[in-house]
């Protein structure tokens, strides 16, 4: 498969305790996204790296949640001291922005299948 | 402010229906915009997308949807509804130029009665 993967797909944790999720991209995409998605509603723009470097970061992303991306292949986000408004599904996402890819691909953002945080 | 919105919360339409499901933006450039759909507690995955060129866009699945600048909408379409197609439908959109994040309507989820 070669499409967004995400682990784990759901996590329960208690209150106050770190939990981290990973993203792998498609192959060769240079742009990750990170989104949150609470039920009901439509996903939530969190946060997306060009290669190694976060560019943009949205005011959801208080100080409990960090994410990296080191090598500028896979991704981890990370939330410190679970609060029970964190109870969500995380998806990652990625694009190629690069002019070797056919046009018609460029900019074309894929999602994962999500992780699901339940926080108790 | 960017927005994206989905006039209409909750669809039920028959087996071999047509079915459009609505979608409005309002940004201060042409946007790139996208349909997904997604299953219960399953990922989003891409129907259709528009970049430029060509207002009528086709997707899979038999799903097509068509840009219109004078009224600021993306509606997607199909001409005949299969009972596989029930789920939540999400249109977004994004900068032309960077489409660095997508901002989401809040989605249409569809019923299909047989």
């Amino acid at each position: 498969d070669t499409g967004v993967s995400q682990d784990p797909r759901h996590k329960i944790t208690k209150r106050g305790q770190n939990v981290t999720f990973r993203c792998d991209p498609i192959s060769e995409h240079n742009r990750l996204y990170w989104y949150r998605q609470t039920l009901g509603q439509g996903p939530e723009f969190l946060t997306y790296f060009q290669n190694e470097a976060q560019l943009e970061k949205s005011r959801l992303l208080s100080d409990r949640f960090s994410a990296e991306r080191p090598k500028g292949s896979f991704s981890t986000l990370e939330i410190q001291r679970t609060e029970q408004g964190d109870s969500a599904m995380y998806l990652c996402a990625s694009s190629a922005t690069a002019t070797s890819w056919d046009r018609g691909q460029r900019n074309t953002i894929y999602f994962g299948e999500g992780s699901w945080l339940t926080v108790v | 402010a960017q927005s994206v919105t989905q006039p209409d919360i909750h669809i039920t339409v028959s087996e071999g229906a047509s079915l459009e499901l609505r979608c409005n933006y309002s940004y201060g450039a042409t946007p790139y915009l996208f349909w997904y759909v997604q299953s219960p507690g399953q990922g989003l995955q891409l129907l259709l997308k528009y970049f430029s060129g060509d207002t009528l866009v086709q997707g899979i699945k038999g799903f097509e949807a068509e840009f219109k600048r004078s009224q600021s909408s993306f509606n997607l379409r199909k001409p005949s509804v299969h009972w596989s197609d029930a789920a939540e439908y999400f249109c977004a959109g994004g900068l032309t130029g960077t489409a660095s994040k997508l901002t989401f309507g809040t989605g249409t989820r569809l019923q299909v009665t047989l």
